[in-house]
């Protein structure tokens, strides 16, 4: 996106392993960080996202971190299992700015 | 289900062609916005429209139009289609003008085959 890039383009990690995902943002006024997930030919769906008077969310084996100062957000997940292998999306809109990272393919194998 | 419902599902056309596709918002939501999904690419904004005004425009095409009507459904018309037009469009929903007022739900989309 125009406005938000994301890393790494593709991640693989073991079953049970962790892995962290991270987009960084350009507008220092965006305000609201979802995360998506988007399952081999299926539609994106939220999975957590968070707003920027706090510094970290959690959501059983899904958290994602914020760093304003910086202007970073990383998604993490623990404990990976196979059904989250897909391609996770971060975004940083803006009140006129709907753009998201480019995607991050991730792979857990069993 | 997201309650974003999108026709059709599978379209297969010409170059050069004309093709119209359609969305309905979830019930209540204001905001429809369209994505373009190239192969293995990421989501690629094409344009916002709320409560009828076209609200944000991104990296739309000339050739691409689209409308919200009284209703609140959408339509996406892409003209003088080329090859590199194939692609999975998306549709989705909220309730707010803005993309950081909260989710977006996402219809399943629609693929495109241009031959």
């Amino acid at each position: 996106g125009e406005n938000v890039e994301q890393h790494p383009s593709t991640l693989s990690v073991q079953e049970g392993d962790s892995a962290v995902i991270k987009c960084t943002y350009s507008d220092s006024a965006s305000n609201y960080f979802p995360w998506y997930k988007q399952e081999l030919g299926k539609r994106p769906q939220l999975i957590i996202d968070i707003r920027s008077n706090v510094g970290e969310k959690k959501d059983q084996r899904i958290a994602v971190t914020l760093n304003k100062t910086a202007k970073h957000f990383s998604l993490h997940i623990t404990e990976t299992q196979p059904e989250d292998s897909a391609v996770y999306f971060c975004a940083a809109p803006n009140f006129n700015k709907f753009y998201f990272g480019s995607g991050t393919k991730l792979n857990v194998k069993p | 289900d997201s309650g974003v419902t999108q026709t059709p599902k599978h379209l297969i056309t010409a170059t050069g062609q004309r093709v119209t596709l359609r969305c309905s918002p979830r019930s209540g939501d204001l905001s429809v916005y369209w994505y373009q999904q190239s192969l293995d690419q990421g989501l690629q904004f094409l344009i916002q429209y709320y409560n009828g005004e076209e609200r944000a425009k991104g990296n739309i095409l000339e050739r691409f139009s689209a409308q919200q009507f009284p209703d609140l459904h959408s339509e996406l018309n892409l003209s003088s289609l080329e090859l590199g037009d194939s692609a999975l469009y998306f549709c989705a929903s909220s309730v707010g003008r803005g993309m950081n007022t909260g989710e977006l739900f996402f219809g399943e989309g629609s693929r495109l085959t241009v031959l």
